[in-house]
């Protein structure tokens, strides 16, 4: 079956608009990771969903940054009033259980939205 | 807290010659780790990973790793390099419970020259 996938893959915003990422998980994964990679810098962790619950939003950076997977399924990520320090690439991954458990379970990622704010 | 550190931001070998990428990490908790790749415009994939077990995984395209808990290390080898291993390397380590949230060192890139 398909891969995560995650729209747009490009977006260029003027400082203070909004913008909404999206993120298709591989389908029946139950646990999705939104993570930010700065330029030259390794992916950080965002928040983290099991199923529609979000779990752990400890790596959203300010309050103008929210995540929801209302169905369980897709998640948006969606920043407020972007800033140029917004500017970064967007990973979303999924995988097939819920976080936790004492066995690791792989998290396969998406292609990311590299976001670029003017 | 957990954390990694990858010596060397850029490394370049010549095709053929052994590949070392180095991770050190710290843990306070038995770590679990990871070394993705990451290639240009596309998304991580994992290369290799050690939760338990045995020391010495072996992973994709000929990469293995070796987790020693003395020196708290995990550094990626392979023998012989290819044009097509040219990419970014991430190192990262998460911890059995919690929510398995991965923490990334900040990278290798990998340049091959022939």
């Amino acid at each position: 079956g398909a891969g995560v996938s995650q729209s747009p893959r490009y977006k260029v915003a003027k400082r203070g608009q909004d913008v909404a990422l999206r993120c298709d998980p591989i389908s029946g994964h139950v646990s999705l990771f939104w993570y930010q990679q700065a330029l030259g810098q390794g992916p950080e962790f965002l928040t983290y969903f099991q199923n529609e619950a979000q779990l752990d939003k400890s790596g959203l950076p300010s309050d103008r940054f929210f995540a929801e997977r209302p169905e369980g399924s897709v998640s948006t990520l969606k920043i407020q009033r972007t800033q140029q320090e917004d500017s970064a690439v967007y990973l979303c991954a999924s995988s097939l259980v819920p976080a936790g458990r004492s066995s690791y379970n792989e998290q396969f990622f998406g292609p990311g939205t590299r976001l670029t704010v003017l | 807290a957990q954390s990694v550190t990858q010596l060397g931001s850029h490394v370049s070998v010549s095709e053929g010659a052994l590949v070392l990428l180095r991770c050190n990490y710290s843990s306070s908790v038995p770590p679990y780790l990871f070394w993705y790749v990451q290639y240009p415009n596309q998304g991580l994939q994992l290369l290799l990973k050690y939760t338990t077990g045995a020391t010495l995984v072996k992973g994709i395209n000929g990469f293995e790793a070796e987790f020693k808990k003395s020196e708290t290390s995990f550094h990626l080898t392979k023998p012989s390099a290819h044009m097509s291993d040219a990419a970014e390397y991430f190192c990262a380590v998460t911890r059995s419970g919690g929510y398995n949230k991965l923490i990334f060192g900040a990278g290798t890139r990998l340049a091959v020259h022939p």
